[in-house]
């Protein structure tokens, strides 16, 4: 069964760049949703199918994967962007679905 | 606006059940496919099982196989995850969250706020 690895943390100061990685998986064909989720909050989705984001979600948000390496990245950080991200797939052949075990974003 | 209300959480006793409830409004329900979500409080999200719109498709996570059944009822626009054989590791926050499919593969654009099962003697 799959299983994806996301760092634990990841710290940048305002205005910088925070890159999020999910890996441990061969993601060429697949696609990577990813999800946000403050504190005390319910995930909202922030990206979906690689690089789309639903409505509302800044285009400071976005995503890519290579083949064993997804990434969502988060250019101009800002306090509010503090949250647990986390990547999903969905597991096609045993009809499951599968989350990295999320990244705590601290904003300096 | 889509909203997702949970409930039917609380305290349980190992070895007893709890049926979920989610209602669902500001979308066609019966349009879309859904999924239970959950969290230990602290630790991360884990997929727990998926339903069809149609509920012909229906699976579920390892853990969940055998103990809890995911349902639906299209006519009061209401999602159910019955959980039976309760253990202290379901102890979580239960999500449930509408689910939109890419051509690879099943994402939850939206997600309710979640209702806390505590198993415990």
């Amino acid at each position: 069964s799959y299983v994806l690895t996301q760092s634990p943390s990841v710290s940048v100061a305002p205005g910088q760049t925070a890159n999020i990685s999910c890996g441990g998986h061969n993601f060429g064909g697949e696609s990577v949703y990813w999800y946000q989720q403050r504190p005390g909050q319910a995930p909202i989705l922030v990206v979906f199918n690689d690089n789309g984001r639903p409505s509302g979600i800044p285009e400071r948000f976005s995503g890519s994967s290579s083949d064993n390496t997804a990434t969502l990245t988060i250019t101009g950080v800002e306090a509010g962007d503090e949250a647990d991200y986390y990547c999903q797939v969905w597991d096609a052949r045993r009809d499951q679905g599968v989350f990295g075990g999320g990244t705590k974003l601290t904003v300096l | 606006e889509v909203q997702l209300v949970e409930s039917g959480g609380g305290l349980v006793q190992p070895g007893r059940s709890l049926r979920l409830s989610c209602e669902a409004s500001g979308f066609t329900f019966g349009d879309f496919d859904m999924h239970w979500v959950r969290q230990v409080p602290g630790k991360g999200l884990v997929w727990v099982a998926h339903i069809s719109w149609n509920s012909f498709t229906i699976s579920y996570a390892d853990f969940a196989r055998g103990r809890f059944t995911i349902s639906r009822d299209n006519a009061q626009n209401s999602l159910y995850l019955q959980m039976n054989s309760l253990r202290p590791e379901d102890t979580a926050f239960y999500y449930c969250a509408k689910a939109e499919y890419d051509r690879r593969g099943y994402y939850f654009d939206w997600w309710g706020q979640g209702t806390l099962v505590t198993v415990s003697s």
